[in-house]
């Protein structure tokens, strides 16, 4: 079956990265994009981009231009999302959630969510 | 950016109907999925295209989209059906975008 994977909690200082895995199982890694989404303790969610890991490609939101990384690797089925210039309000729960390339933009299988605590 | 406008909380009876919309400029000429959260857990897609429902998802949960509206219906509710409930679209200008969300409550 299906399963998403996410790297644990994470504790960071204002002004640090953080980088979070997401390892996919049960399924043809290349076939789906992978997105990110946030949320933050008792707010909604917040889409943050999305990576092709077949080509690389990425795309995001313009938030978090010049501070968002996004990678991936085919070899272990692993996406990555690594966010810098850490500030308090981005402590949250960060979600990698998997979009079908031929299908419209919804996401289908998600991942449990990584923590991110950013304190200093 | 495009704004998805969803009502704060919904209440509803156990067996009664549940509506919960979501407000867009034109959203009926957009594609709108929505997504059902429990507390501490992953968001879980609980309709997608406006009105298709995935493999294991209740005939009870469906979806309309016309306007400038779109709605969730939950058809006989029961008390499993309380949590967080959003819409999203794709949007041309802002990519990805989320309603903020609408907490249905069984009474």
């Amino acid at each position: 079956q299906v399963q998403m994977v996410q790297s644990g909690a994470e504790v960071k200082k204002p002004g640090a990265s953080v980088k979070v895995s997401c390892k996919a199982s049960g399924y043809t890694f290349t076939g789906y994009y992978m997105h990110w989404v946030r949320q933050a303790p008792g707010q909604g969610l917040e889409w943050m981009g999305w990576i092709n890991p077949d080509s690389g490609v990425t795309d995001f939101s313009q938030k978090f231009q010049g501070r968002l990384t996004m990678t991936g690797d085919t070899s272990i089925s692993t996406a990555y999302m690594e966010l810098s210039g850490l500030r308090s309000d981005d402590a949250a729960v960060y979600y990698c959630a998997r979009q079908d390339v031929l299908a419209n933009y919804y996401f289908d299988s998600w991942g449990h969510g990584t923590l991110v605590s950013v304190s200093s | 950016s495009y704004v998805l406008t969803q009502p704060p909380s919904v209440s509803v009876a156990p067996g009664q109907t549940a509506r919960i919309t979501c407000g867009g400029n034109y959203i009926g000429s957009k594609i709108v999925h929505w997504y059902q959260q429990k507390p501490g857990q992953a968001p879980v897609l609980v309709v997608y295209d406006n009105s298709d429902r995935p493999s294991g998802i209740p005939e009870r949960f469906s979806g309309s989209n016309s306007g400038n509206t779109a709605t969730l219906t939950i058809s006989r509710v029961e008390a499993g059906d309380e949590a967080d409930y959003y819409c999203q679209v794709w949007d041309s200008y802002s990519d990805v975008v989320f309603g903020g969300g609408t907490k249905l409550t069984v009474l």
